[in-house]
């Protein structure tokens, strides 16, 4: 069974920084691209961060780019999202999702909470 | 960046009523577009890929249509458990985009 667990939200100043992480299980890791994509509470989806099955691609959004970085260890089956210089509206429900996310066989964790406030 | 917009923005329908929700890129897509079922508290459940393609274990009253910059979402009859939100994707540009979504409530 696929599993797909985030964690390292929490709560944090606007400024400050935050590393996600995603552990994946039931699959074979390294052979699939991954993805982070975040709601914010009430709102709506919003792809953040995408990087290739061997790490050599990464895609990030227009709204985190140069602030977020996604990165992968596929030694450790783990997914990154290094968070930096946060902002009020980067708050939201940060979701793991392996594969192409407009795919068939997309698979999604249940999500990381990340509060900026001051 | 590609953007997407939905219509309409909210429904209210009932129980076995057809259902068509529309999507419409910025720019012609091919058919590199997928349609995500939402209900509250829950992660997004992939219904549709490449436009018209159902994913596996999704029940055959949903469909979907379209290719370039169109596309349709149809729910044939609905159920109860069908009252949820819907997202367009569109990934052609490996910059993938939501749609704002389509909240469909019980009339």
């Amino acid at each position: 069974e696929v599993q797909l667990v985030e964690s390292g939200g929490g709560l944090v100043k606007p400024g400050g920084s935050l590393r996600l992480s995603c552990e994946a299980s039931g699959f074979s890791f390294s052979g699939y691209s991954m993805n982070w994509v975040r709601q914010a509470p009430g709102k709506g989806l919003e792809w953040v961060a995408s990087i290739s099955s061997s790490g050599n691609y990464k895609y990030h959004g227009d709204s985190v780019r140069g602030r977020f970085t996604i990165s992968r260890d596929n030694a450790k089956n783990s997914l990154y999202l290094q968070m930096k210089s946060l902002r009020v509206e980067d708050t939201a429900l940060y979701y793991c999702a392996r594969g192409p996310i407009a795919a068939a066989g997309v698979d999604w964790g249940q999500g990381t909470l990340v509060t900026v406030s001051s | 960046a590609i953007q997407m917009t939905q219509s309409p923005s909210s429904l209210s329908a009932f129980v076995g009523d057809r259902v068509t929700i529309t999507c419409r890129a910025s720019q012609g897509i091919e058919s590199q577009l997928a349609w995500y079922q939402q209900k509250r508290g829950r992660a997004p459940k992939l219904l549709i890929y490449a436009a018209s393609s159902l994913q596996s274990g999704v029940p055959s009253r949903f469909s979907g249509s379209g290719s370039d910059t169109d596309f349709t979402l149809t729910i044939s009859s609905l159920q109860p458990e069908d009252f949820a939100t819907y997202y367009c994707l569109q990934d052609y540009d490996n910059l993938p985009t939501f749609g704002p979504g389509t909240k469909l409530e019980i009339k």
